[in-house]
């Protein structure tokens, strides 16, 4: 989900489960989703991309699902880990007049307890 | 290969003062973009450059410019500083246009008082 003001949707999850952390888009337009993990103190760390021809993208423990028709992604972590614990931010990249941006949600921090 | 990285870490100015904030991109990254990270604003575009020219501006007043430099370097300036300008300045660089896999340094955390 998003956030309003200064407080984020947070997720707990136990160490090992799977986590699924959702973003909704606004822009039909935009060909290109991105995944960020930003820790504390740090800047955002990109995990994963997917452009918006693709319905579903794997990585190293981590799957991004596009659902377009609902302007919806999702991005999956398999056995969550305590270094997982972050927070979690889609961007989409829009493109116009030649030139692209980057806009990012509001963040989904994930709490994952040992 | 060297990150992004961003300097200073942390800076603290006071009401009207002015300040300039610099990121050395990835080698061989001729795109850097900077963004504003509020808690109640989020991450907010500022603006993208690419070869030493703005190709993108986000919706900011025109106290906050920037330029970058030949080798890619850029810089950002934000001249007249007010309260709300407190947030950590953050600068992407990307290979080329379009911020495919764009990577962050650790940011600037600014503090106005």
């Amino acid at each position: 989900g998003e956030s309003v003001g200064l407080h984020l949707p947070t997720l707990s999850v136990q160490e090992g489960d799977n986590s699924i952390i959702n973003c909704a888009y606004s822009n039909s337009a935009s060909d290109y989703f991105i995944w960020y993990k930003q820790e504390s103190g740090k800047g955002p760390q990109f995990i994963i991309d997917i452009r918006s021809n693709m319905d579903k993208r794997q990585g190293q423990r981590v799957t991004v699902l596009l659902n377009k028709t609902v302007k919806h992604l999702s991005l999956q972590i398999a056995a969550t880990q305590p270094g997982d614990s972050a927070v979690y931010f889609c961007a989409e990249n829009r493109s116009h007049s030649g030139y692209s941006t980057l806009t990012f949600g509001k963040g989904t921090m994930l709490l994952v307890s040992p | 290969k060297a990150g992004v990285t961003q300097t200073p870490r942390y800076l603290i100015k006071t009401r009207g003062q002015q300040v300039t904030l610099s990121c050395s991109p990835i080698s061989g990254h001729r795109s850097v973009s900077w963004y504003q990270q509020t808690p109640g604003q989020g991450l907010q575009f500022l603006f993208e450059y690419f070869s030493e020219t703005q190709r993108n501006k986000g919706n900011f007043p025109g106290r906050f410019s920037g330029r970058q430099f030949s080798n890619s370097r850029s810089e950002m300036n934000v001249s007249t500083l007010e309260l709300g300008d407190s947030a950590l300045y953050l600068c992407a660089s990307s290979v080329d246009r379009g911020n495919t896999e764009a990577f962050f340094g650790q940011g600037t955390r600014l503090t106005v008082v």
